[in-house]
């Protein structure tokens, strides 16, 4: 069955420092890969998407992300994060099958310490 | 546009009461669905539709129904509430158009059954 992992259920990272949220999935064929935000007492907002293409994606906020096919990975990634990143952010992915249903991780909260 | 919107935002229930989640999204998208959110286990899918009249189950779907009778609207039923049925819950739209695929989340409707 076809899985995300999100490897850190928690991250805190000084304000200004980098950070790296990371992401793993499980599948044998063709995926689409997203990164989303929530934060507090909010919706799902998109940071940023992998259908195709080059294998590093640059989403909103200054967040990139890179595709590794031969790791199964996207890492998401933040070379300085602010006060305002403090949020929930969730892995996703699309496996190409007939239902192309979008399978989440269990998500991680970056917490940013002043 | 509105988007994806949900009604109610809260909402408090007794055991055994009988409710309807409401969402409505004005994109014209063919693919909706319901997910819940819970602590530590990410989202989960409950139902889902790839168009008018076409329905299916997710993840977690005992104790909801859906029915999808215009592309607009989903509506979500509880069909006898219970306190593991406690939970935020989000709706999302999606845009599959060759390999351009995006979903759009409403703003959730947070449920407290008792």
């Amino acid at each position: 069955a076809q899985s995300v992992t999100q490897l850190d259920s928690q991250v805190p990272v000084f304000e200004e420092a980098p950070v790296e949220l990371r992401c793993n999935y499980s599948s044998s064929v063709s995926v689409y890969l997203f990164w989303y935000v929530q934060y507090p007492n909010q919706g799902l907002q998109l940071l940023l998407k992998y259908l195709s293409g080059s294998t590093l994606v640059k989403g909103i906020n200054g967040f990139e992300a890179e595709f590794n096919k031969s790791q199964t990975s996207f890492h998401l990634r933040k070379p300085s994060v602010h006060i305002s990143d403090t949020a929930e952010y969730f892995c996703a992915v699309i496996v190409m099958n007939r239902d192309d249903k979008i399978i989440f991780g269990k998500g991680t909260r970056l917490h940013i310490l002043p | 546009n509105a988007g994806v919107t949900q009604t109610p935002k809260f909402q408090v229930l007794k055991t055994g009461q009988s409710m309807t989640l409401q969402c409505a999204q004005d994109m014209n998208h063919e693919y909706m669905s319901w997910y819940r959110q819970d602590p530590g286990m990410g989202l989960r899918l409950i139902h889902y539709s790839v168009g008018a009249g076409i329905t299916d189950q997710g993840e977690v779907p005992n104790g909801y129904n859906v029915s999808r009778s215009t592309t607009e609207d989903f509506p979500l039923r509880l069909l006898s509430a219970a306190p593991s049925q406690t939970s935020v819950y989000f709706c999302a739209s999606r845009i599959m158009i060759g390999s351009y695929n995006e979903q759009f989340f409403g703003p959730g409707t947070r449920l407290t059954v008792l």
